[in-house]
């Protein structure tokens, strides 16, 4: 069966620190992949997504960056933190066009202080 | 760019009576329309989906709408129980998804 992993849980980091979040998915191949931020709010925000190895589409400007380095790996990454990047960060990954079910991680609490 | 809209942001109902959450998307190549559930602190699961083709799919209290011309879709849960209180996501999808901002549910006792 399919699972996905996402590391680590929580996460305190000061500004301007870099960052590295992980996210690896087992049991299946060539899946879209997701990064999502969810604010204080409820809002599910997304960063990034990836359809194959190397290829990552950007949703919003900002001082982070995606990489897919292998196929069922994404990565999270900032050079330098700032207040603003504090938040609960979900990644996802799902088959197809895009239009099946998407399955998350767990999630990481980052907090920047 | 794509957007979908959610409302209500907050919604309380009492025990065993219907909550309703409605959304609106943008995309009109949208066609893919699930709805996620989210328990604190946790990731968002899957209760229910639906694809642009169908107007209407149940599964047992949960009912979902699709009206296509209006880009509206809607979430219907009948007999609410406490375990339906949670924070629920819409999505549409066509090359990738999109949530609404949720709406938090609070099942009254």
């Amino acid at each position: 069966s399919q699972t996905i992993h996402q590391w680590p849980a929580t996460l305190v980091q000061p500004v301007g620190s870099p960052l590295s979040l992980e996210c690896t998915v087992e049991g299946t191949s060539n899946p879209n992949l997701y990064w999502y931020r969810q604010a204080a709010g409820r809002g599910l925000q997304l960063l990034f997504y990836s359809v194959g190895i190397g290829q990552i589409s950007s949703e919003v400007p900002q001082n982070l960056s995606a990489s897919r380095p292998q196929d069922r790996q994404f990565i999270l990454s900032s050079k330098k933190l700032l207040l603003s990047d504090s938040g609960f960060y979900l990644c996802a990954w799902n088959l197809g066009q895009a239009t099946t079910e998407a399955f998350f991680g767990q999630g990481t609490r980052l907090t920047v202080v | 760019g794509e957007n979908v809209e959610q409302h209500p942001s907050t919604l309380s109902v009492q025990e065993g009576d219907s909550a309703v959450i409605k959304c609106t998307y943008s995309d009109s190549a949208s066609n893919y329309f699930p709805w996620y559930k989210q328990e604190l602190g946790k990731g968002p699961q899957l209760i229910i989906d639906i694809r642009s083709n169908v107007g209407e799919k149940k599964d047992q209290r949960i009912a979902v709408t699709l009206n296509k011309t209006a880009k509206h879709f809607s979430l219907h849960i009948t007999e609410t129980q406490p375990e339906d209180s949670a924070v629920y996501f819409c999505a549409a999808s066509s090359n990738k998804i999109i949530f609404g901002k949720g709406t938090r549910l609070h099942i009254l006792p």
